[in-house]
Order: C-alpha cells, then structure tokens, then sequence
C-alpha cells in the first residue's frame, strides 16, 4: 500500500525560529511536492522536486526552501517562522518525473502548524 | 493561463438526494482532470480522473464526472448521497507549463440526516 508521512501532526513553533518539515515516501516516486492548505484558498504549491538534489519553486516558495538529498525524504524548511506562516502543510509524491500533471498524487495526513 | 473554478464553496444535501459538485476550468488545451476528496482528520485522496479517454469518468464510493469540453465543465455527481460523503472536495487541472496541478478553492459537501 502507498504510504506518505510527514514527521509531524502538530507543531506549535515561535516567531524567527527556524522550523523543518519531513516527509518520506515508500513507494520509489520521482516526484515529491509541499503544499500549504489555507480554507477558501485550495492547495498552493510551494516547491516540487523531479530527482535527487532537484527543486522547482512553485507559486509561494517566499519564505521557505527545500532539501531533497534522498530520493525517498523531501524536507520542508522555515528559515525565520512568521505569524503568516500558519498553515496545514501536505506533502505529496508522484510516481514519474515529466508527468507530474497527468498521475495520481500520493498525499501524507498534514503538519498542522501554529506561529506564535 | 490555466485557471480552475469551484463554482459552490458550500453545498448541503439531505441523505439519499443527489450530489452536484459544479467545477469549471479555463485551458487552450484538453487537459487532464481530477476530483480529489479530504475527510475530515483524513488525508487527501485521489476520486477520479480524466485524461481525454471516455468523457464520462466513474470513480470511488459512486461519484462520477463527466467531461464537457463545450462547457469547459467537469461537474462532480453522485446519485444518492451518503452521511459518509461529507468532505471537502477539489477539482484540479494540470498546469501547462511545467506539468504542476493548479488547485481549485474546494467545495464542503455537508450532509443532513
């Protein structure tokens, strides 16, 4: 069975601090996404990554950077955490690069995230 | 540019009545399409899908859509709906560009007994 996680359900975190986000896959997909969930605002692509140490910015990536030295983990990164920065982040893979607009996307349960 | 519009940001049903989930997407092309599906406390999950083979595309638990390039429609349906039903659903569209998925704003699906 297809199986995405994310490191965390809940995590409440301090304005400036520095937060990480993991994500880790098992089914062998080239494609691995983060999105944030905001209501009335759909899912918003941050970064996309096709392969090993490959990154796309997608439409919000202010704020944030990604690490993807393992095909299987996908890492999230806050550098300086902000009040606007509250949000559900989801991470998803895909099974293969070039074709990340036509195939099923896998998605993990969400890191529920609270700046205070 | 590639856009998608959830034409309902809430729709309630009593149980047993249909279900229309309405999604209108804006492309100089034919895309592919998709309904996802969030329960609540649950991750999403994949619906349904089209990509250009029969326009009317049946997927899990009943729900069915069906392709209207004329209208540049892909409305969500189910016959009778069911308590479990109640979620949030988004309908999405590829991004032409460089293949990421543009995201409609979701619809609530509410459920009265």
């Amino acid at each position: 069975d297809v199986k995405v996680t994310q490191s965390s359900r809940y995590l409440v975190k301090r304005t400036g601090e520095k937060v990480f986000l993991e994500c880790v896959q098992d089914m062998d997909h080239e494609n691995m996404f983060w999105y944030r969930q905001d209501p009335g605002l759909g899912l918003r692509l941050i970064y996309f990554s096709y392969d090993v140490k490959m990154k796309e910015k997608g439409d919000i990536p202010e704020g944030y950077s990604v690490s993807r030295e393992k095909k299987e983990r996908f890492s999230l990164i806050l550098e300086s955490a902000s009040t606007n920065q509250t949000s559900m982040y989801l991470c998803a893979s895909s099974l293969t690069r070039g074709l990340a607009g036509k195939e099923t996307q896998y998605f993990g349960p969400g890191t529920r995230l609270l700046v205070l | 540019a590639q856009s998608v519009t959830q034409l309902d940001s809430h729709v309630s049903v009593s149980e047993g009545t249909p279900v229309l989930l309405r999604c209108n997407y804006s492309s100089s092309y034919s895309p592919s399409l998709f309904w996802y599906v969030q329960h609540p406390n649950k991750g999403l999950q994949l619906l349904l899908k089209y990509t250009s083979a029969a326009t009317l595309v049946k997927g899990i638990n009943g729900f069915e859509a069906e392709f209207k390039k004329s209208e540049t429609s892909f409305h969500l349906t189910k016959p009778s709906a069911h308590m479990s039903d109640a979620a949030e659903y988004f309908c999405v569209v590829p991004r032409r560009s460089n293949y990421q998925l543009i995201w409609g704003a979701g619809t609530k699906l509410i459920i009265k007994p």
